[in-house]
């Protein structure tokens, strides 16, 4: 969905570096959500916010941390990469008070 | 701990076919399902979704079904097309509008020609 961009859409890096992953939107959503995908699982939730004063950790939180600087921009970060965290990063906004969420195109990121 | 899951990992139909796609879900509290389908290299689109106050729900050669009773739900696919290859996710969320959505494994589609 072309309203939801994230970059990098690929990356590779090396252990113990930080990585900044970067979401943006053009839907004027309030909501918007970091999950990352492993090979053979569903998306797991990392961090989600309800607007730019609401950030609340999802399941799967250690290791992340995010920002989010406006309305539109939401970006997750790994403070110190670690080889498990290699993964398939995706950014998600919905509209308050729905559930439908719509997705942006994912970063692969890989940590050697 | 609650948990959704699917039945199958892979689902191989002939095309024009009905494909049947199913989901268990263990979450007696969720109130809101929702399928995705995930084409290569891209992101989850929306299909359609149901609420629980709901049994059937049809939309445009998609049809979603949930059986509360018995903690299921599943999507039918009419007609099956090879540009509905994909891997299809279901995810269920309560109390909706303050829980993000809690997704399955995915079922992996194959639509043979």
């Amino acid at each position: 969905d072309a309203d939801v961009t994230q970059t990098p859409r690929n990356r590779i890096t090396k252990t113990g570096k930080r990585i900044m992953l970067e979401c943006s939107q053009t839907k004027g959503h309030d909501r918007m959500y970091w999950y990352r995908q492993d090979p053979g699982l569903g998306l797991r939730l990392i961090y989600y916010s309800f607007d730019v004063k609401d950030i609340n950790k999802g399941e799967i939180s250690d290791g992340y941390s995010v920002s989010r600087q406006a309305q539109a921009k939401f970006s997750l970060s790994l403070e110190s990469a670690i080889p498990n965290q290699t993964a398939l990063y995706f950014c998600a906004t919905s509209v308050d008070g729905t559930d439908e969420q719509y997705f942006g195109p994912g970063t692969r990121l890989t940590v050697t | 701990g609650e948990s959704v899951g699917l039945h199958l990992p892979t689902l191989s139909v002939q095309e024009g076919d009905n494909s049947i796609i199913n989901c268990a879900y263990s979450n007696s509290a969720s109130d809101y399902f929702i399928w995705y389908k995930q084409e290569s290299g891209k992101g989850p689109q929306f299909i359609i979704d149901i609420r629980s106050n709901m049994d059937k729900r049809q939309g445009q050669r998609v049809t979603v079904l949930l059986n509360k009773t018995v903690k299921h739900l599943s999507l039918q696919i009419a007609a099956t097309q090879p540009g509905d290859s994909a891997v299809y996710f279901c995810a269920e969320s309560m109390d909706t509008g303050r829980r993000a959505l809690t997704f399955g494994s995915g079922t992996r589609l194959q639509v043979q020609p």
